[in-house]
């Protein structure tokens, strides 16, 4: 059974705090997302990954970045937490191949930034 | 502005009735996918259609394509309880390279 998993499911911050949401699948697939997920807006991509130590901007990588040391790990970081990065994160893989597959999500972390 | 676009925002309907939500596009596609979303949780591939298929079905589900009028439908038959969620179109499109470009959503409520 393919798993995405995030390392927490609700987590509170204070302004400027340094976060680290991380993301590790079990599926050995080349590609990792980061995206935010706000109401009305759907998934914004922050940032992906298509192999380790590769990464590519999003949609909206600004105030965020990310880490793939290992092919199965890949992390995005908040350098200095800000009150409009509270939001749900969802981090999903996919493998690789000529065109687009479908793509596995975790579970989501809800951060809120006080 | 996003790709892809469902419709309607929200929908509610009874246990049994059936659930139809569209979604438009704006550029020539590959494929698209949708996915459901229940209430706090991460998303759950549905189905995928490429742009030369006009018409899947998988179990309750039956996903149509319009590549003339680039939109697309999602059918949901005898529709149960367990089906609220919300629902999202994505887009693979060239012109976006690898990535799947998502649609706000529909919140479907299937009231027993």
């Amino acid at each position: 059974d393919v798993k995405v998993t995030q390392s927490s499911r609700y987590l509170v911050k204070r302004t400027g705090e340094k976060v680290f949401l991380e993301c590790v699948q079990d599926m050995d697939h080349e590609n990792m997302f980061w995206y935010r997920q706000d109401p009305g807006l759907g998934l914004r991509l922050i940032y992906f990954s298509y192999d380790v130590k590769m990464k590519e901007k999003g949609d909206i990588p600004e105030g965020y970045s990310v880490s793939r040391e290992k092919k199965e790990r890949f992390s995005l970081i908040l350098e200095s937490a800000s009150t409009n990065q509270t939001s749900m994160y969802l981090c999903a893989s996919t493998g690789s191949g000529t065109g687009v597959y479908e793509q596995y999500f975790g579970p989501g972390t809800r951060l809120t930034v006080t | 502005s996003q790709q892809g676009e469902e419709d309607p925002q929200a929908l509610s309907i009874q246990e049994g009735e059936n659930a139809t939500m569209n979604c438009s596009y704006k550029t020539s596609i590959n494929n698209l996918q949708w996915y459901r979303q229940n209430s706090g949780r991460g998303l759950v591939h549905l189905i995928l259609i490429r742009s030369n298929e006009r018409e899947k079905h998988s179990g309750r589900l039956r996903v149509t394509l319009d590549t003339s009028k680039k939109s697309s439908s999602l059918l949901i038959t005898a529709s149960r309880a367990a089906d609220t969620a919300s629902y999202f179109c994505a887009t693979d499109a060239r012109e976006y390279g690898n990535k799947l470009v998502f649609g706000a959503g529909t919140i479907l409520r299937v009231k027993s």
